[in-house]
Order: structure tokens, then sequence, then C-alpha cells
């Protein structure tokens, strides 16, 4: 069972535009979400987060928007850059129910074109 | 960097066969978690230590299992391999500022023949 789904694979973006990276949930207890990024023959670096209480999170180009309501996170960069692509993942934890282990998504491929 | 390490990078064994997978967390860093991902999936969360002991299971198979030393490096040990437990293993390690950011080390890539 797919707690945390990344619906797209993937993503193609212009140099200098915005990039959005969607994810949805299904666990109403999951209190953290975060993004990572990752690189090949590389593990997952940490990008952002954003507790369950807020409804936006930003990070220099990273903002990360979240609406509970909908069980909705998006990840946004502006403006993107090449070395900006990377494979995204999504990831959701429920720290309140004692476990901190994290549920990822399957990824999203974002390739910039310079 | 990440400040996580993991040893070896690659490994390439035969089927039955057990291997040892190494990862020392950042320093400072209490939790050790241990994560799979095979081909074109994503992480797949397998088992947690905090200061030695376990603290949570996921999808970790019988022939899999984990301990922390005292040092706070942990192992994971994978017996009776098979074809499909070639993947890529990483092992994370988080502060204790309850955001639930994990750490990760590069990995170690399984390769059963």
């Amino acid at each position: 069972d797919q707690q945390v789904k990344q619906n797209s694979p993937s993503l193609s973006v212009q140099e200098g535009r915005i990039s959005i990276l969607n994810c949805d949930y299904t666990n109403s207890m999951f209190d953290y979400f975060l993004w990572y990024k990752k690189y090949p023959a590389e593990g997952p670096t940490f990008l952002i987060s954003i507790s369950s209480i807020k409804d936006k999170n930003e990070d220099g180009r990273f903002t990360v928007f979240l609406n509970k309501s909908a069980k909705h996170l998006s990840l946004h960069i502006v403006p993107s850059q090449p070395g900006d692509s990377a494979v995204y993942f999504c990831a959701a934890s429920a720290g309140q129910t004692g476990a901190n282990n994290l549920f990822f998504g399957t990824g999203t491929r974002l390739t910039v074109i310079p | 960097d990440s400040g996580v390490t993991q040893t070896p990078k690659h490994l390439i064994t035969a089927t039955g066969q057990r291997v040892t997978l190494r990862c020392s967390p950042r320093s400072g860093d209490l939790s050790v978690y241990w994560y799979q991902q095979s081909l074109d999936q994503g992480l797949q969360f397998l088992i947690q230590y905090y200061n030695g002991e376990e603290r949570a299971k996921g999808n970790i198979l019988e022939r899999f299992s984990a301990q922390q030393f005292p040092d706070l490096h942990s192992e994971l040990n994978l017996s009776s391999l098979e074809l499909g437990d070639s993947a890529l293993y990483f092992c994370a390690s988080s502060p204790q500022t309850g955001k639930g950011e994990q750490f990760f080390g590069p990995g170690t890539r399984l390769t059963v023949l």
C-alpha cells in the first residue's frame, strides 16, 4: 500500500522557469513532509521539509506547499537551473506515532533544459 | 557529504550467500535507519535502531537482520540471498530535532548473481 504517491515520473522545464513537483499522501497521521533530491550513484540529499501545522515553507529557490484537506504537497523551484536536474522524492513521517521512519514516493525525474 | 558513511560501495555475490553491510551515522546522531531501493522503486524502510535498541521495523524479511553497536555504527546482515535481493541499500541517521529529516549515506549496491 503506497501511502505517498508521486504520479508524474518525469518533468521537463526550461532553465529560468518554475518547476512544480507534486505529491499526494493517504495517511492523516503524517506530521512531517520532506523533499529529497537524488543524483545517480549517490544517496538522497535532504532539501526542505514542512510540518503538518504549516502550509508553506521557503528556503531560497525552494518552496514547499502543503494542502492538508487535499492531502497534497508540492515543491516549487524557481528559477530552475540545469544543476537541479535529478530525481526528486517526496517523503513523509508520522513521528507522533513513535515511528520516525520515512515513507517515500517513487520519485519524479526533473530535467532542466538549458 | 552528509556525514553518513557506508561500506562497501559495491558488493557482488551469489545466491544463498550471506553479506554484511556497514553504516556509520553522523556524529551525534543516535538513530540509524536502513532502506532498500529496488529498480524503479522508491525507498522502502527496513528497520530503525536508536542508541543500540531496535525502535521500528518495516518490510524487513526474516532472512535480514541488523544491529547497532555501542559506538553507534550499524550493520545490516542479509542471508540466504536471492536474485530479488539485488538492490541499493541506504543507511540514514537523524538528529534529535523531531522534524523528521534524515541524512543518507551513499548506499551499497548489492548484486546477487
